[in-house]
C-alpha cells in the first residue's frame, strides 16, 4: 500500500542535540511538507519542497534544516537553535500540479520531547 | 496573511443529527478550501476539496459549502455516528493566487454521543 511513513513515533533529546525526524513516501508525489502542531494551535509550516534539490522556508523555519536528495525523502533536523522544540511534528506529500491544488496525505506524525 | 477562525468550543451532539461546522477567513477570498480530520495523536486526513467557483461539494455523508461573500465556509455530517467524534481542520492556500502550500486553521472537536 502506498503510503507515507514518518520516524521514530516518539523521540527524545536534550538540550544542545540535533535530531533527525525521518520521512518516507512512496506515493510519487512531487511536494513534501513539515508542519509543527501545538496543544491548541494549528499546524505551522515549518518547511516544503516542490522538487528534488529544491526547498522553501515556510512561517516558522528558524532553528530547522532539511534536504530533498530523493523524491521519496524529506528528512527534518531541529537543530539546537531551535528553543522551544517539543511538539508534535507532521510531514506531508501531495501532487504538485501548477494552477491545481490537490489534498495533502500526512503522516502519522513524531512527537519529540525535549529532557 | 490569511488569518482562520474555526470555533474553539467542542461541537457536542446527538448521534443521528446533522453536525455543522464553521470555517471563516478574514483577508482575501481563496481560489480553494479544503477540510482534513484529525484524531488523537494522529495525522490529519484529507476529507473534501472545494473551489471558489463551486457553492457545494459533496461526498457520501459529507458536504461542504463555500460562500465567498460571507468569508464562510460550512461543513456538515449529516446521520452523525460516535466515529465521527474528531477535531476537523479547515485549510487554505496562503495567498489569492497561491497553490503551493496550505494554512490551517486550530479545527473544532466534533463529539458525538450514542
Amino acid at each position: 500500500d502506498g503510503g507515507i511513513t514518518q520516524s521514530p513515533k516518539y523521540l527524545f533529546r536534550k538540550e544542545g542535540q540535533n535530531v533527525t525526524l525521518s520521512c518516507e513516501q512512496n506515493l510519487n508525489h512531487d511536494a513534501m511538507y513539515w508542519y509543527r502542531q501545538d496543544p491548541g494551535q494549528g499546524l505551522r509550516l515549518i518547511y516544503y519542497s516542490q522538487i528534488v534539490n529544491d526547498f522553501q522556508k515556510g512561517d516558522i523555519a528558524e532553528g530547522y534544516s532539511v534536504s530533498r536528495e530523493k523524491k521519496e525523502s524529506f528528512p527534518l533536523t531541529v537543530t539546537s537553535a531551535q528553543k522551544n522544540p517539543t511538539a508534535f511534528y507532521l510531514c506531508a506529500s501531495s501532487i504538485f500540479r501548477a494552477e491545481n491544488p490537490y489534498g495533502y496525505t500526512f503522516g502519522s506524525g513524531t512527537r519529540l520531547t525535549v529532557v | 496573511s490569511q488569518k482562520i477562525e474555526q470555533n474553539s468550543e467542542a461541537l457536542n451532539i446527538q448521534e443521528g443529527k446533522t453536525a455543522t461546522l464553521t470555517c471563516n477567513y478574514t483577508n482575501y477570498s481563496p481560489a480553494y478550501l479544503q477540510w482534513y480530520r484529525q484524531d488523537p495523536g494522529r495525522g490529519p486526513v484529507f476529507l473534501l476539496l472545494i473551489r471558489e467557483n463551486e457553492k457545494e461539494k459533496r461526498k457520501e455523508r459529507l458536504k461542504v459549502t463555500f460562500d465567498t461573500t460571507l468569508k464562510q465556509s460550512l461543513f456538515h455530517i449529516t446521520a452523525s455516528q460516535p466515529a465521527d467524534s474528531a477535531t476537523y481542520l479547515c485549510a487554505l492556500p496562503p495567498g489569492p493566487s497561491g497553490y503551493s502550500t496550505l494554512t490551517f486553521g486550530k479545527g473544532t472537536m466534533l463529539l458525538v454521543s450514542p
